[in-house]
């Protein structure tokens, strides 16, 4: 089946600084890309959609200055968390769409941990 | 915009006990997807249903989609230990997955 990865899984850093997440469709192409945030126990919340060459659409109340989202390829989108807070440590999931297959399914990379002391 | 809504938030069973958890919208719905996710892990597809009333199985699991194609359920028969996680519906629309709240099992041996 498809896979996506995720980079880093887990990741702890300063508050102030700048994180980059990456995911990967490894056996895919991905045209479209999700990004979600996951605080404990609680659901999944879309944050914005990537297209691959062109601009990511964001949700209602997500800073795309703060979320930058940048989908260079068919396989690659990253997530860059910038001057990161306490309030931005959550689980930062990605889905990908591929092209074929069941219409509408996603396949989401494992996540990546990120705490901001 | 639109939203889903899922009860319950928990469900603890016994083992070989069944359960179920549904799904509602006030809007009616091109898809129903379901999911699960185990603790610590990611949401794994399970299923997608498209028609009015469909009625989809995985061996002991039975997925539904309503008439007016506003609500889902999904039913476990007699559950294991290994049906431990959290279950999510979500609709796609435009290709946007917005998700239900979730519902978290735990299955007591």
């Amino acid at each position: 089946g498809a896979v996506v990865s995720q980079h880093p899984s887990r990741v702890i850093c300063k508050s102030g600084t700048s994180v980059k997440i990456e995911c990967r469709s490894l056996d895919f192409q991905a045209t479209t890309m999700f990004w979600y945030r996951q605080f404990p126990k609680q659901s999944l919340m879309l944050m914005a959609t990537s297209n691959e060459g062109s601009k990511a659409t964001y949700e209602q109340g997500v800073e795309k200055d703060k979320f930058l989202i940048n989908h260079a390829s068919l396989t690659l989108s990253t997530l860059t968390v910038t001057s990161a807070h306490p309030e931005d440590s959550s689980f930062y999931i990605c889905s990908a769409q591929g092209l074929g297959g069941i219409v509408n399914e996603q396949f989401f990379g494992p996540g990546t941990r990120l705490t901001v002391l | 915009g639109q939203q889903v809504m899922q009860i319950p938030q928990y469900q603890h069973v016994q083992e070989g006990e069944d359960f179920t958890t549904y799904c509602n919208s006030s809007t009616t719905l091109s898809n129903i997807q379901w999911y699960k996710q185990r603790p610590g892990g990611h949401p794994v597809f399970l299923i997608q249903l498209v028609k009015s009333g469909e009625v989809k199985k995985q061996k002991r699991l039975t997925f539904q989609f309503g008439e007016a194609k506003k609500n889902s359920s999904l039913h476990i028969t007699a559950t294991q230990t290994t049906d431990v996680g959290t279950y999510f519906c979500g609709s796609s629309n435009t290709g946007k997955l917005i998700f239900g709240q979730g519902t978290t099992l735990q299955v007591k041996p």
